[in-house]
């Protein structure tokens, strides 16, 4: 099955620092990739959507400045969380739609914990 | 807009009965369905899906779904539930086509609690 793997799995960073979280996928080529927070006990919120070689889609609310997002090759997108604060702390996922299919099957990532103290 | 419902925020069932989480949707013409599973710190997990044709969906680990139009309904099933099923569980939908297509609505999700 097609996998999509994330690092760090988790990151502790202090406030102010930026944070990158890279997602990949393993096995195919990802047309597009989506970006999503979950916090503790909730569903998964769509960031944004990330097209190969195109800047990315934000979701309303989200700032772009502050969550920037790479998307420079068919298996490869990364978020910078810029000058992170601990409000900021959540757990981000990233899921990879695969090139070709008929229909627009996600595939998610593991997932990465981000703690800003 | 679509919408996913999920109505109990919690199911606690014994293990070895029946389990049922429930999902209702609102989606204009004929949807994509999914069912997803997340164990705590993890990344979402696919269980099945619903595309087209019969509307009983087998899946990973026991799961099945029926996908009831007149009802806009997918609930998850499983015939005896495990300990080990124990996890959040999100439905989430696809439109078949047109705008927003490849964007997932998640439900809020469902804890599954099977107690032992």
């Amino acid at each position: 099955g097609a996998v999509v793997s994330q690092h760090p799995s988790w990151v502790i960073c202090k406030s102010g620092t930026s944070v990158k979280i890279e997602c990949r996928s393993l096995d195919f080529q990802a047309t597009t990739m989506f970006w999503y927070r979950q916090f503790p006990k909730q569903s998964l919120m769509l960031m944004a959507t990330s097209n190969e070689g195109s800047k990315a889609t934000y979701e309303q609310g989200v700032e772009k400045d502050k969550f920037l997002i790479n998307h420079a090759s068919l298996t490869l997108s990364t978020l910078t969380v810029t000058s992170a604060h601990p409000e900021d702390s959540s757990f981000y996922i990233c899921s990879a739609r695969l090139r070709g299919r008929a229909y627009n099957e996600q595939f998610f990532g593991p997932g990465t914990r981000l703690t800003v103290l | 807009a679509q919408s996913v419902a999920q109505p109990e925020d919690q199911v606690n069932v014994a293990e070895g009965n029946p389990l049922t989480v429930k999902c209702t949707y609102s989606v204009s013409g004929n949807p994509y369905l999914f069912w997803y599973v997340q164990y705590p710190n993890r990344g979402l997990q696919f269980l099945l899906k619903y595309i087209t044709g019969d509307n009983l969906v087998k899946g990973s680990y026991g799961f099945e779904a029926e996908f009831n139009k007149s009802q806009t309904s997918f609930h998850l099933k499983k015939p005896s539930a495990l300990v080990s099923d124990s996890a959040l569980y999100f439905c989430a939908s696809l439109p078949y086509s047109g705008a927003g297509s490849y964007q997932l609505t998640f439900g809020k999700g469902t804890k599954l609690s099977v107690i032992p």
